[in-house]
């Protein structure tokens, strides 16, 4: 079956640490873009960060640059996202996604995980 | 940066349909994605490129995009089709992704 499953979200004091994790399955992995989208409780969706399907070239939205570093491993079929120095307004639902391209750049996202929770709050 | 201007909310009978709109400026140069995301679940892509479908989306749903607004089109509406709505582009000029901000579609 083709999927995205996302582990690691959990409760966090502010300025702490956590990385997220996503497994795929059922396609090649090392062949796709992926991409990190967030939704605080009761919001819209909020893009993340993206890599390349090779990882040599990565993406950061603005407010996480510098405190969220994208990773992946194609011989794990695994995608990472570590997030350091965080803050209450990043608390949210995180889901990794698809890209429709190997490069990061103007993808839609065709396949979506079901989405893990990460709580910053003292 | 780029912004993405949705209705807050449509609301459509059973059979009729519904048009959810994108503003943006100059909308029409850029690809627009469509996603649907019901409550509790994670989004899903309904139209990508414009008006192209993913395998799998029925064809009521379909999209346009010209000037400063992108439409979905969703027709003969059914009551499984309330759900959250997304517009995405790739803002090409400041290298950013952008989502809309959202429109609810209820059924009556």
């Amino acid at each position: 079956e083709v999927q995205l499953v996302e582990s690691g979200g959990d409760l966090v004091q502010p300025g702490g640490s956590l990385r997220l994790s996503c497994a795929a399955s059922g396609f090649t992995f090392s062949t796709y873009a992926m991409h990190w989208v967030r939704q605080a409780p009761g919001k819209g969706l909020l893009y993340v960060s993206a890599i390349s399907s090779n990882g040599g070239s990565t993406y950061y939205e603005n407010s996480v640059k510098g405190r969220f570093t994208i990773s992946r491993d194609n011989s794990k079929n695994t995608l990472y996202l570590q997030m350091g120095s965080l803050r209450a307004d990043d608390t949210a639902v995180y889901y990794c996604a698809r890209g429709n391209s190997p490069s990061w750049r103007n993808d839609a996202f065709d396949l979506w995980g079901q989405g893990t929770m990460v709580t910053v709050s003292s | 940066s780029y912004v993405l201007t949705q209705p807050p909310s449509v609301s459509v009978a059973p059979g009729q349909t519904a048009r959810i709109t994108c503003g943006g400026n100059n909308i029409g140069s850029k690809r627009v994605h469509w996603y649907q995301q019901k409550p509790g679940q994670a989004p899903v892509l309904v139209v990508y490129d414009d008006s192209d479908r993913p395998s799998g989306i029925p064809e009521r749903f379909s999209g346009s995009n010209s000037g400063n607004t992108a439409t979905l089109t969703i027709s003969r509406v059914e009551a499984g089709d309330e759900a959250d709505f997304y517009c995405q582009v790739w803002g090409n000029s400041s290298d950013q992704y952008v989502f809309g901000t959202g429109t609810k579609v209820t059924v009556l």
